[in-house]
């Protein structure tokens, strides 16, 4: 079944703005990852946090993951055309057998325009 | 990219004609999976080989065709594919056993099936 679920489906904003994105899941996680795909690329990996995290940054990304909800959200700041992209929040399975399965949401495409 | 790499790119086949994908990681991992993007669909993982053995087969079609003959390559051989077959597919690799769960991917083959 679908693990993580973004929202929304798409997002449309001007440089500079904020935008945010957020993915909902249904199981017990390790960590929870956000990765970027540009148009008909593979996935870039932005972010990893920990289930015992609650936020982490990274540059212009802010990520905060709340587990109660089984939540997490995606601030861009100061957003660029060039952050045009599709992002992805993906969990992995605790339960796998020890490998890494993720499991990828259905993304939310952004369009900064200038 | 360059830590991962597919060739070819693009690949237009008939549904009698048999081909395959390949993958090549330069990161020194020991899991490799291909996954399968539809439009508007989520990621799909089809088959995840660990230390080369295969763990996971999504129950993906016997026309496709795994093949990992060492931790640094995977190919995914095409046989009698059909239209729906048609996506982007995409090699990714990961550290299992002390690495991060950070899966990385390569560019992708867009694949179309006449």
């Amino acid at each position: 079944s679908q693990q993580g679920e973004e929202d929304p489906q798409a997002l449309s904003i001007q440089e500079g703005e904020n935008a945010t994105m957020n993915c909902s899941y249904k199981t017990s996680i390790n960590n929870l990852q956000w990765y970027r795909q540009n148009s008909g690329r593979g996935l870039v990996h932005l972010i990893l946090i920990r289930s015992n995290e609650r936020e982490k940054h990274s540059g212009r990304l802010r990520v905060t993951l709340d587990t109660s909800k089984k939540s997490s959200s995606l601030l861009i700041t100061a957003s660029r055309a060039a952050d045009t992209a599709s992002y992805f929040c993906a969990t992995d399975d605790m339960f796998s057998g020890g490998y890494n399965k993720l499991i990828f949401g259905a993304g939310t495409r952004l369009a900064v325009h200038p | 990219e360059t830590g991962v790499t597919q060739t070819p790119r693009h690949l237009v086949m008939g549904m009698t004609n048999k081909k395959s994908l390949k993958c090549e990681q330069h990161l020194g991992h020991n899991a490799m999976y291909w996954y399968k993007q539809s439009a508007k669909k989520p990621l799909e993982l089809m088959f995840v080989y660990n230390f080369k053995e295969q763990t996971e087969n999504n129950s993906v079609p016997s026309r496709f065709s795994p093949e990992c003959p060492n931790s640094s390559h995977l190919f995914l051989h095409l046989h009698t594919l059909q239209p729906e077959d048609s996506a982007l597919y995409l090699c990714a690799s990961s550290q299992e056993r002390g690495g991060s769960g950070t899966q990385y991917f390569g560019p992708g083959t867009r694949l179309t099936v006449l």
